[in-house]
């Protein structure tokens, strides 16, 4: 079975700073691997998601994402927060994104507090 | 365009109570999922419906949850009786197809006391 793991359960980082959030994935054909992002109160965000190609996706709001396979990771980059930032992120893992496999897994979650 | 709407946002019963979400997808939108999200967890995929069908429902307690979407378009959640255990949020969404980017609706958030 597919599982996602965030190690950090809550990250500060001032503002301006930059910020890496760690997903690690586990599943054993080739995965397709998303990060989200939930503001309070909101629904969850696509920022970006990885099927294939190119290791580095890059997606909204300046975020980025890097592919590992060797080390089973797609951790989320951003060069420098803002407030608005803060935030719960996300990662999640599908199955298959064939017609009746297509199932989201999605990890505990980071809570992001950003500070002046 | 409108988003995901859900009704209502909050929602506060007392236990054994029947209570109803509602689910209204992005126009054109096949491919609907109910997510049930706990606190300081991530979303649990609960049903998805492709058009009128309930193509997964593994993770639905079908003993009391129950859901519809009529015509393929609106769907609705229910549980009868409600337990204090299923508080939580509930988070509808839609997509194109199965293999498109899925768009989430605010969420119902149920609080049983």
């Amino acid at each position: 079975a597919q599982s996602v793991t965030q190690p950090d359960i809550h990250i500060t980082v001032s503002e301006g700073a930059s910020l890496e959030l760690r997903c690690n994935y586990s599943y054993g054909a080739t995965p397709y691997l998303f990060w989200y992002v939930q503001s309070p109160g909101q629904g969850l965000q696509l920022l970006l998601k990885y099927f294939s190609g190119d290791t580095l996706v890059q997606g909204i709001k300046g975020f980025e994402a890097e592919f590992k396979r060797s080390q089973s990771s797609f951790n989320l980059r951003k060069p420098s927060v803002h407030w608005s930032d803060a935030a719960e992120y996300f990662c999640a893992v599908a199955s298959g994104w064939d017609f009746g496999n297509e199932k989201l897994t999605f990890g505990t979650g980071t809570r992001l507090t950003i500070i002046p | 365009e409108a988003g995901v709407v859900q009704s209502p946002r909050y929602k506060i019963i007392e236990k054994k109570q029947p209570v109803a979400f509602w689910c209204n997808p992005i126009s054109g939108h096949n491919t609907l999922y109910w997510y049930l999200q706990n606190l300081g967890q991530g979303p649990e995929l609960l049903i998805r419906y492709e058009n009128e069908e309930a193509v997964d429902d593994s993770q639905l307690p079908k003993d009391r949850f129950s859901a519809e979407r009529l015509k393929g378009v609106d769907s609705t959640l229910k549980i009868q009786p409600a337990e204090l255990g299923d508080s939580a949020v509930y988070l509808c969404a839609s997509s194109l197809t199965g293999r498109t980017e899925a768009f989430f609706g605010q969420g119902t958030r149920l609080t049983v006391v």
